[in-house]
């Protein structure tokens, strides 16, 4: 069965400075993975996804994530914060022949100005 | 287009008793997936309908169990209520089932089991 390790239980950074969130995976199949984030009170946005192909993944709000295929790793990062991405980050990954999302505990980012 | 949309938004239990979730899933989709989401955690599958038809489930005990009608809307049911049921639950809607496919996440609806 797979699994999802979140490296970081809580990320404070300042406003205008780059952040990175940790995501390990453990599979022995070949995977799809995700970033969700949930603001809150509210459900869970996709922010980007690895299906195949190129391992730099761009998504939406200024959000990119690489695959590293060899360290099992799936790190969202984001150049440049605003106080609108405090939030709750999710890792999630599926295997490649199943239909489930299995996700991990969550990061929460706290942007100060 | 309408998102998913659940309900209700909030709910207030006590222990034994049964309690029923409702979600509409996004136009066009034909698979509604549930989630459990414990205060601090990421969410846990409960199970996946496709098509009207339970198309697989995660570690939830018999008493959660779940519908799926023709217009693809969906129920999930918790029997016997216990104070660890206390939880946001997410439906998810994607157009079909399969990893691949993006899962359109409602708002959830908060249990509280008292």
């Amino acid at each position: 069965a797979q699994s999802v390790t979140q490296l970081d239980s809580q990320v404070p950074v300042f406003e205008e400075a780059p952040v990175e969130l940790r995501c390990n995976y453990s599979s022995s199949v070949s995977v799809y993975l995700f970033w969700y984030v949930q603001y809150p009170n509210q459900g869970l946005q996709l922010l980007l996804k690895y299906l195949s192909g190129s391992t730099l993944v761009k998504g939406i709000n200024g959000f990119e994530a690489e695959f590293n295929k060899s360290q099992t790793s799936f790190h969202l990062r984001k150049p440049s914060v605003h106080i609108s991405d405090t939030a709750e980050y999710f890792c999630a990954v599926t295997l490649f022949n199943d239909y489930k999302l299995s996700f991990g505990a969550g990061t929460t980012v706290t942007v100060r100005a | 287009e309408t998102g998913v949309t659940q309900s209700p938004t909030h709910l207030i239990k006590t222990r034994g008793q049964q309690v029923t979730l409702r979600c509409s899933s996004q136009s066009g989709h034909n698979t509604v997936s549930w989630y459990q989401q414990a205060l601090g955690q990421g969410p846990q599958f409960i199970f996946q309908y496709y098509r009207e038809e339970e198309n697989g489930r995660g570690n939830f005990p018999p008493r959660f169990s779940g519908l799926q009608f023709p217009n693809y809307s969906s129920e999930l049911n918790v029997n016997a209520l216990e104070l660890d049921d206390s939880a946001l639950y997410l439906c998810a809607s994607s157009l079909t089932s399969g990893g691949y496919n993006e899962q359109f996440f409602g708002p959830g609806t908060r249990l509280t089991v008292l």
